[in-house]
């Protein structure tokens, strides 16, 4: 079945270093998204990438979506401790209208 | 104010009783999505409906059912049947594949 994969799980940084999680999956994806969740809090809406290979900028935040539209990544430059939260990847299959999360990474910003 | 509501925000069932949790939407979507989110991990989609009248099952909706009798409302039923429900769940709503919109959530906790 379709599966969305994240790498890390988790990862940990200091305040000012830059930050990368990757996104695969198992088939492609008409689009993806990009959310983030505070702790304790619910997602919130990035970023929609659609096209091949697309490539967007928001601030620090710069969004990819892969040439074969399987895998995405998110890379924030500089990191603050307001990046703190889970990020998640989410994208419908080309031919369903459901969504698939991905696992999500966790991200812990020491000031 | 447009937005995405569910209620209760805390929810305690005793086993073997049913319950029911509210997700409404005034952004005129009319997509709407259930959502299961347990301690440090990502979120399963439970079930999903396109459109009033109709729903589709998602990747874990033994134990779950759900109505589409208006646009605007989109309840979820916890069911007995549902045998480790403690979890939190998250109601969202979205036009056709584009960004989802999430409620606050319901902290459903089985004693």
């Amino acid at each position: 079945g379709q599966q969305v994969m994240q790498i890390p799980q988790y990862q940990h940084v200091q305040e000012g270093e830059d930050f990368t999680t990757y996104c695969n999956s198992s088939t492609t994806l008409s689009n993806i998204q990009w959310y983030k969740q505070r702790p304790g809090g619910h997602p919130v809406f990035l970023i929609q990438l659609v096209k091949s290979g697309e490539v967007k900028k928001q601030k620090r935040l710069t969004f990819q979506f892969g040439e074969a539209k399987k895998n995405s990544s998110l890379h924030i430059t500089a990191t603050q401790t307001t990046d703190v939260g889970t990020y998640f990847c989410a994208g419908p299959p080309n031919n369903f209208n459901k969504f698939y999360f991905g696992s999500g990474t966790k991200l812990n910003v020491k000031p | 104010d447009g937005g995405i509501t569910q209620s209760p925000k805390y929810l305690f069932r005793k086993e073997g009783q049913n319950v029911t949790l509210s997700c409404e939407q005034n952004l005129n979507h009319d997509a709407m999505y259930w959502y299961r989110q347990d301690p440090g991990q990502g979120l399963r989609l439970i079930y999903y409906s396109q459109i009033v009248n109709d729903f589709q099952k998602g990747d874990i909706a033994e134990g779950y059912s759900v109505s589409r009798e208006k646009k605007e409302s989109f309840p979820l039923t916890v069911t007995s049947a549902q045998k480790n429900p403690t979890a939190f769940y998250l109601c969202a709503s979205s036009h056709r594949r584009g960004e989802q919109f999430f409620g606050p959530g319901t902290r459903l906790t089985v004693l």
